[in-house]
């Protein structure tokens, strides 16, 4: 079962703008990942935080972790048009065990 | 990176057939590989685990008699949809965590797209 939820669930933003995703989840985790899915395609992996790690950045994108509200927030920097794509986060009790996905973004970046 | 592959990436079937989807691991041995499901405009939802040398296990709701789960090596699973149905049509992906590696990333394969007429 999904175990978290998403929001917004739909965002549309111009380029050169920033964009902010957040995820919820509901039991304690090891790691989250950040997804992102452009239409019709596989996944493609972004970045990993770790539980016991509060902020990571990786190019544009900057992801925060807060276990105490068991939320993530995943912000991409100066949005591009091949931005756009739908954005998942998801979660894991251990690297062997199934990541649970949460409900996903699906941001549009307009040029 | 560690490269998981699947086969085929897209197939259409007639309602009744059933339809093998591999997948495989390339450059690393998996032991454990996890099975998703992506309906439209959905997120991924797991439907099972393939375990090396024992059965499968799967998640409420799905048909263990349906959807069979062969993990036939370290390197590759296969997932048989049997008499598949038009609402079996959706976006199956797999993915295998690389435990050699000591690193928590999983690997997901590029996906298959069933669509059953």
């Amino acid at each position: 079962s999904q175990q978290g939820e998403e929001d917004p669930q739909a965002l549309s933003i111009q380029e050169g703008e920033n964009a902010t995703m957040n995820c919820s989840y509901k039991t304690s985790i090891n790691n989250l990942q950040w997804y992102r899915q452009n239409s019709g395609r596989g996944l493609v992996h972004l970045i990993l935080i770790r539980s016991n790690e509060r902020e990571k950045h990786s190019g544009r994108l900057r992801v925060t972790l807060d276990t105490s509200k068991k939320s993530s927030s995943l912000l991409i920097t100066a949005s591009r048009a091949a931005d756009t794509a739908s954005y998942f986060c998801a979660t894991d009790h251990s690297g062997n065990t199934p990541l649970v996905f949460g409900k996903g973004t699906r941001l549009s970046v307009i040029a | 990176g560690a490269v998981v592959s699947q086969h085929p990436s897209r197939v259409i079937c007639k309602s009744g057939t059933s339809v093998k989807i591999e997948c495989r691991s390339l450059d690393f041995q998996a032991t454990t590989m996890f099975w998703y499901r992506q309906f439209p405009k959905q997120s991924l939802m797991l439907m099972a685990t393939s375990n090396e040398g024992s059965k499968a296990t799967y998640e409420q709701g799905v048909e263990k008699d349906k959807f069979l789960i062969n993990h036939a090596s370290l390197t590759l699973s296969t997932l048989t949809v049997t008499s598949a149905h038009p609402e079996d049509s959706s976006f199956y992906i797999c993915s295998a965590p690389d435990s050699g590696r000591g690193t928590d990333t999983q690997y997901f394969g590029p996906g298959t797209r069933l669509t059953v007429l």
